[in-house]
């Protein structure tokens, strides 16, 4: 099973609310992702959660907040975010390593009004 | 820095035909190279991982080549059809910065029927 899951597909949020995205793998990997994809533009990496630890924030504003709870789940927590922010937003994740794949899951399309 | 550079930015082909796809880089300094494929408003899928020793992969109609002292990469597709018209993706893992995959904004393919 090579599979990412994320919910929910879509997501409309007002910049008031506070909204989570999710992603979970069953593969056993131990590094996941966060990145924001515009469109007609390559993803850029937000986030990496090494062994459950954030290693990685690429300088990302404060209103996006990741969270690993356990080695199969990630979550994506949003508040007060703005317009700008409307986007794909894809979770990966890979073994431990920099030899291995990035295996993505199908994202969640946010738009923020 | 890294720079990935994916030529054409688009190609239209008729079905049947074979075609080369092309990603260039400028720091040789690389763990591997994926080439992924997108569809309109879905996430990634891997189509090919190449390590920095190797020179190819092949899966299917597939084949990937890696000249890392050219710094280029190819993604030949063999007897195209209507169902590979996608956006594809290369991306490297750089030594330089290993958890991060550095994207070429990608080659948007048509196969016409």
């Amino acid at each position: 099973d090579t599979e990412v899951t994320q919910t929910p597909k879509h997501l409309v949020m007002g910049m008031t609310n506070k909204k989570s995205l999710k992603c979970e793998q069953h593969m056993g990997h131990r590094a996941m992702y966060w990145y924001k994809q515009k469109a007609k533009k390559p993803p850029e990496l937000m986030f990496v959660y090494s062994y459950e630890k954030l290693s990685i924030n690429e300088s990302v504003p404060s209103r996006f907040s990741p969270e690993c709870p356990n080695s199969s789940l990630l979550n994506l927590h949003l508040h007060a975010l703005q317009p700008e922010d409307s986007a794909l937003y894809l979770c990966a994740s890979s073994p431990q390593g920099a030899h291995y794949e990035q295996y993505f899951g199908p994202g969640t399309r946010l738009t923020v009004t | 820095k890294q720079e990935v550079t994916q030529i054409p930015a688009a190609l239209s082909v008729p079905e049947g035909e074979n075609l080369v796809l092309n990603c260039s880089f400028t720091d040789s300094a690389i763990y591997n190279l994926q080439w992924f494929r997108q569809d309109p408003g879905k996430g990634l899928t891997s189509l090919l991982l190449i390590q920095s020793s190797q020179r190819e992969q092949t899966s299917g109609r597939l084949n990937a080549s890696l000249d890392k002292s050219s710094g280029r990469s190819t993604l030949y597709i063999a007897a195209s059809q209507p169902g590979d018209s996608a956006t594809y993706l290369c991306a490297l893992r750089g030594r330089r910065s290993n958890y991060k995959l550095t994207f070429g904004k990608g080659t948007l393919l048509t196969v016409n029927p």
